[in-house]
């Protein structure tokens, strides 16, 4: 059973730029969502996708946007970064019917200079 | 909106004590939530509790969800190095799958 992994692991950008973060489910898993974890302190969610639909959000800016795949699969992006965007940013897969139940990918330490 | 708290925000214990460390919220919640996390990694499911009064244990680990459903409670017994890490309890805002994280206790053993 593969778990769930993320690329690239760490990521340097300079403000105003873009990026786009990747996230592979755990396998059998359909729902995926994100988190972004600021140094000190708990994950904070972002936004879940199930069926390669949102369908759920967080308290984060439009600017913050995602996909996800026919595979599971999932993407992050985020537009003109800000420097309060440096954190960790975790991606999780469930599955239905315990879709509660998150399995963590490692991160990408995303550093915003 | 909804938190969680923590507390203790972090403590140091010797080797083969027992530790308690708990989660409260203003809010009622339906489920509970425990994780830990190890550095360089992400937070790892330790026990899920669905039912209040519920007591749950996973190893030397116990959980219970409070009667009240406003709080939760994590008990680890003989504590060993590997133990080391932050214990985050999460819960899901009502009518949602919006995950909420809790302030996170972090545990630190003395050998």
């Amino acid at each position: 059973e593969t778990g769930v992994t993320q690329s690239p692991t760490h990521l340097i950008k300079t403000r105003g730029q873009q990026v786009t973060l990747r996230c592979s489910s755990q396998s059998g898993h359909n729902t995926v969502s994100w988190y972004q974890q600021a140094l000190g302190q708990g994950p904070q969610f972002i936004f879940q996708y199930y069926r390669e639909e949102e369908n759920g959000r967080g308290n984060f800016p439009p600017r913050f946007s995602g996909l996800q795949f026919p595979n599971y699969s999932s993407e992050l992006n985020v537009n003109a970064l800000e420097l309060d965007d440096s954190a960790l940013y975790l991606c999780a897969s469930s599955s239905t019917p315990d879709r509660e139940k998150l399995f963590f990918g490692s991160g990408t330490q995303l550093s915003v200079l | 909106g909804q938190q969680l708290n923590q507390s203790p925000q972090s403590m140091f214990i010797q080797e083969g004590e027992d530790v308690s460390m708990n989660c409260t919220s203003s809010s009622i919640f339906n489920t509970w939530l425990w994780y830990k996390q190890d550095p360089g990694e992400g937070p790892v499911l330790l026990i899920a509790l669905y039912k209040a009064g519920e007591l749950t244990s996973n190893g030397r680990l116990t959980a219970q969800f409070g009667i009240t459903r406003k709080d939760s409670f994590l008990n680890i017994s003989a504590s060993i190095p590997s133990d080391v890490g932050i214990y985050f309890c999460a819960s899901l805002g009502s009518g949602t799958y919006k995950y909420i994280f809790g302030t996170g206790t972090r545990l630190k053993v003395l050998a």
